[in-house]
């Protein structure tokens, strides 16, 4: 499984834009990259997934350079309620079985 | 919005006493997953299923056992609770795809062992 490496924290203000970056240097040709956001006391919930060049959904955006050695999740806009710790997963279920979190970036967004 | 229910939502238990923690899912889904998380630490996976009578470990050994004896249902038991087992155990599932494999999380169940 491609091990993923983001910041432990980042810090930001309403309103603003927020990229948060992925390292996964090892990803394997099958690999899907898949981003999870958690509040406390809740369980992870899916935002994006993406394996090549830009996703876009209704929350978020996410970021996949032609190599896929990294990936950004873009933010537009946060408000409060963004707060909350987000994952980068990397993996292909099908032959490992199963899916590792990392320790996630926490993001604070402050008025 | 998935539909994947755990229960009870928090537990208080003595030492030693044998639990069970409860979870459900409504979508058909053939993969389930349990994990264990400490506040404001990683999740810990410590047991999965593909489906219908297969069970496996994770990569954490938490001294509980599981059982999938319905694809609905995915019960995780403590034979004796110790305070180590403290912690926060959250089920998921998802369609079991071979890359784009997407997990859906119930609300967790938070255990403390006095």
């Amino acid at each position: 499984l491609a091990k993923t490496t983001q910041p432990i924290s980042m810090d930001s203000y309403e309103g603003q834009e927020v990229n948060i970056t992925c390292s996964h240097n090892n990803i394997a040709t099958n690999d899907y990259i898949t981003w999870y956001q958690q509040f406390p006391s809740q369980g992870p919930r899916f935002i994006i997934q993406g394996y090549k060049t830009k996703v876009t959904n209704e929350v978020a955006s996410l970021f996949i350079p032609a190599d896929r050695k990294s990936s950004t999740l873009s933010l537009p806009r946060v408000s409060l309620s963004d707060t909350a710790v987000y994952y980068c997963l990397v993996g292909d279920s099908g032959s490992q079985g199963n899916l590792i979190f990392g320790k996630g970036t926490k993001l604070s967004v402050k008025p | 919005e998935a539909d994947i229910y755990q229960t009870p939502r928090y537990l208080v238990i003595g030492t030693g006493k044998k639990i069970t923690l409860e979870c459900s899912q409504t979508m058909g889904h053939d993969k389930m997953y349990w994990y264990q998380q400490d506040p404001g630490m990683e999740l810990h996976l410590i047991h999965y299923s593909y489906g219908v009578n297969s069970t496996e470990k994770g990569d954490l050994s938490s001294e509980s056992t599981v059982s999938r004896i319905r694809t609905e249902h995915f019960p995780l038991t403590l034979e004796s609770a110790r305070p180590s087992h403290t912690s926060q155990y959250l089920c998921a599932s998802s369609e079991h795809h071979a890359t784009n494999e997407k997990l859906f999380f119930g609300s967790g169940t938070q255990l403390s062992v006095l």
